[in-house]
Order: C-alpha cells, then structure tokens, then sequence
C-alpha cells in the first residue's frame, strides 16, 4: 500500500526554527514533494527532492533520505505568516502524487 | 496570466443532482488533475490527465467522471451527487507529469 506519515500539528515561536518530518511508504518512488496551504486555499509548492540531501530555498530546505523512506521540511527565522498547513506528498510509480494528512504549523509570537 | 481558474467557487446539490466543476489553465501545461480535500485530510487524487487525449484514474475514482476538453480544459461531473461528495475540490496542472503541480482556488461543494 501507500501512506504518508507525518505530524498533526507543530507549534513555534516567531525567529525559531522547525523541522516537520515525513515518513512514506508507496509501491516504487520519484520523489518527495512539499505543498503549504493556508486556511484552506490553493496549496502551494514549496520544494521538491528526487536524490539523497539537502536542498535550500531561501528560509526552506527540504531533506530526503531514501534508504529511509524518510524527509523533513525545515522553516528556519518563522515569521507569523508561515503559519499554515504543511503537506509531504510522493510520486509513486504510475506517476500520481500522493499526499499526506497534513501538518498544521502555529506560529505564535 | 491567471494561472488556473475554476468554476463555480461555491455550490450547494440535493442528493442525486448533477453537475460540472470547470477548469481552465492558460500556462500550457500538459497535464492536470482534479483532487477533493476533507476537512483535515489531505488531497486525493480522483482523476488526472497526463496529457490532451488522455485521463486516468486516480485514488478516489468512483461517483466521477471526467473530460480532457483540449489542452486547456478540464472537467469533472458528479452525476449522481451523495452527501458523501461533500468536499473542495482542486484542479490542478503541472508542465508534464512528476512536476510542480499549480492549484486552483477550488471549489467548495455542499451535498445535502
């Protein structure tokens, strides 16, 4: 079967960092994916990791370890506008992008 | 560039009504996708189409159906609607499949 873990919830103060962690589990892999929503509007794509490694965007980086089956999505100097949900989704062998539950993250100041 | 539109953005069916959700892209992308979002869930996937001429099934296939129009256009009709089908529902497209997949705003669908 398929399935993505990852927390329900995720609470951080103004300037701190988090890291969000997802674990996976689908029948052949392409690569992790990250979305973020804010109250229920158009996900957004965040970043995208095929290969092992750190990939950096700005106050994003995203981590994938496929011997794992493993990656986190860290949101580093959080400003009040990051708070959001926070999706890992993967493609699997048909090529279909499966989703997470989702990480509601408060930034609170 | 308006990116990806959908219509309408709120729609309320009494059980066994049909309907049409609407969606256009105009960054000529390849392949677009419809998903529904349950309040704390994530997206899942019903239908794509990974390029004109062609549409699969995805997760959450069943009580849709839906049409590749052109390369712009995608629909998704809900025949028979059930309160089951209560959700928003996103389209989505992305240059060719794996790739970064751009959201419409969605629509938000009440079946009572």
């Amino acid at each position: 079967g398929q399935s993505l873990e990852q927390p329900s919830e995720v609470t951080a103060v103004e300037g701190a960092i988090v890291q969000i962690n997802c674990t996976y589990q689908t029948s052949g892999f392409y690569g992790l994916s990250w979305y973020q929503q804010h109250d229920g509007g158009a996900p957004t794509f965040l970043s995208y990791n095929a290969l092992d490694g750190l990939e950096e965007t700005g106050r994003f980086s995203s981590f994938l370890s496929r011997s794992d089956s493993y990656g986190y999505l860290l949101l580093q100097e959080l400003q009040m506008k990051d708070s959001a949900s926070y999706f890992c989704a993967v493609y699997n062998q048909g090529g279909k992008l499966i989703f997470g539950q989702g990480t509601e993250l408060s930034v609170k100041p | 560039n308006a990116g990806v539109t959908q219509t309408p953005k709120f729609q309320v069916l009494k059980t066994g009504q049909s309907m049409t959700l609407q969606c256009a892209q105009d960054m000529n992308h390849n392949s677009m996708y419809w998903y529904r979002q349950d309040p704390g869930m994530g997206l899942r996937l019903i239908y794509y189409s990974a390029s004109e001429g062609t549409t699969d099934k995805g997760e959450v296939p069943n009580g849709y159906n839906v049409s590749r129009l052109n390369k712009r256009e995608f629909s998704l009709r809900l025949e028979s609607a059930a309160p089951s089908q209560t959700s928003v529902y996103f389209c989505a497209s992305s240059e060719v499949s794996r790739d970064e997949q751009y959201f419409g705003p969605g629509t938000r669908l009440t079946v009572t």
